[in-house]
């Protein structure tokens, strides 16, 4: 059973770019969460969809943005980029999301803004 | 707000020394507390589920146990592929996770 699959890897953008991550979640799988993770911050809650829905979401700023597509598959936005938004970005899937079940996390974008 | 602290830090233990990571919370309804296990460059990795004050789960050298107000992860006789930060994350019911900031576990040979 493949896990939750995250692209791409590795990415640098200058500042003032936008960038989108993908993430494929496990098959069945209905609920995609994205979160942030920096050394200072640790991982911090971005945003969940279910079923194509936003159903919760974090303290960020309106530039980052995601959306979730029929197949479950997920993708984040983030415009007008700036330094600080330099992060290793995670995405976890659930079969329903909260209340229920274990999240299982992809191997996450490292976003490097310059 | 919910709230989730982790004790020490960092850690580093001599092959087969035993000890214990501390998740200490404030939640407003816990619906599960979770322990993670994230090798650098890596996602976290599901480790554990607690639901209820008295749960114990174990896996392996790990053993996970909750109280009202903190979780602990016992590491029994660690080897060296046991070196990884340990995250702790609580959720309310209908919330999302809330994470604490981790401990980094260093297992020496």
């Amino acid at each position: 059973k493949a896990g939750v699959t995250q692209t791409p890897r590795y990415l640098i953008k200058t500042r003032g770019q936008q960038v989108t991550l993908s993430c494929s979640p496990i098959s069945g799988h209905r609920s995609v969460s994205w979160y942030q993770q920096t050394p200072g911050q640790g991982l911090q809650f971005l945003f969940e969809y279910f079923s194509e829905t936003q159903r919760n979401k974090g303290n960020f700023p309106g530039r980052f943005s995601g959306r979730q597509f029929s197949n479950s598959r997920s993708e984040m936005n983030v415009s007008t980029l700036e330094l600080g938004d330099s992060a290793l970005y995670l995405c976890a899937s659930s079969l329903s999301g909260p209340p229920n079940t274990e999240a299982f996390f992809g191997q996450g974008t490292r976003l490097t803004v310059v | 707000e919910d709230q989730v602290t982790q004790s020490p830090e960092a850690l580093r233990l001599q092959e087969g020394e035993s000890s214990s990571l501390n998740c200490s919370y404030t939640v407003s309804g816990l619906r599960g507390l979770f322990w993670y296990r994230q090798d650098p460059g890596k996602g976290p990795e599901f480790l554990f589920t607690l639901y209820s004050a008295g749960e114990e789960k174990e896996k392996e050298r790990l053993k996970a146990t909750l109280t009202k107000k903190e979780s602990f992860l016992h590491i029994t006789a660690p080897k060296p592929e046991d070196s990884a930060t340990y995250l702790c994350a609580v959720q309310a019911w209908g919330q999302n996770f809330v994470f604490g900031p981790g401990t980094r576990l260093s297992v020496l040979p």
